[in-house]
């Protein structure tokens, strides 16, 4: 089936610090989505892309849906410690509501 | 409005056992999917439900099996019961079953097999 891949798997930053990461396909999406998943919870939607070439926020975190349509990216700006988690990407594929890849898990340093 | 309400949060079987897990949507929403996530595997679909019809499934054993109610809860069993079962189960609902649809997740039941 459908593969998404995230990098980098993990990254341990400083409070403060920017944070990218992004998500790579071998077919092309019609739209891509970033969850956040804390610890003990279900993901949760953070940006939702839907259209080649858009750049959206919300808050300190900024996503892009690639112009290829086969990649996506997200980046936090001036990390805080509430920021810990798991990203994951996750796009619709076939028949399948919601293909996710493995997921970047951020660890923030005070 | 409440969110995605996942019954049980957390619960131990032993193998051969079957268990069911149960999931209420948001009010309004009437596509359900469910999703097992393990460390080594991820989130992988299992299937995909929409008023009470399963929509799509994916590539699991049929000791899965899931059904959804009129009123749009849904719920999952899995029979005969093997370590490899133990896993996140997360259901998630949305308003349509349309491929550009976000998902809405709960917080999981959590099965651990012994």
């Amino acid at each position: 089936g459908q593969q998404l891949n995230q990098s980098p798997q993990s990254m341990f930053i400083q409070e403060g610090e920017d944070v990218s990461m992004n998500c790579t396909s071998s077919s092309i999406f019609n739209t891509w989505l970033w969850y956040k998943q804390d610890p003990g919870e279900g993901p949760v939607l953070l940006i939702a892309l839907y259209k080649a070439g858009e750049l959206t926020s919300n808050g300190r975190l900024t996503a892009q849906f690639g112009i290829t349509r086969k990649d996506s990216f997200l980046n936090i700006s001036a990390s805080i410690p509430s920021d810990v988690g798991i990203y994951f990407c996750a796009g619709p594929s076939g028949n399948t509501p919601l293909v996710f890849g493995k997921g970047t898990r951020l660890s923030v340093i005070a | 409005k409440a969110g995605v309400t996942q019954t049980p949060r957390y619960l131990i079987k032993t193998r051969g056992q079957q268990v069911t897990l149960s999931c209420s949507p948001i009010s309004g929403h009437r596509s359900v999917s469910w999703y097992q996530q393990t460390p080594g595997q991820g989130l992988q679909f299992l299937f995909e439900y929409f008023s009470e019809t399963q929509r799509n499934k994916g590539n699991f054993p049929g000791r899965f099996s899931g059904r959804q109610f009129s009123n749009s809860r849904s719920e999952m069993n899995v029979s005969t019961l093997e370590l490899g079962d133990s896993a996140l189960y997360l259901c998630a609902s949305s308003f349509t079953s349309s491929g550009a649809n976000v998902l809405t997740f709960g917080a999981g039941s959590r099965l651990t097999v012994l």
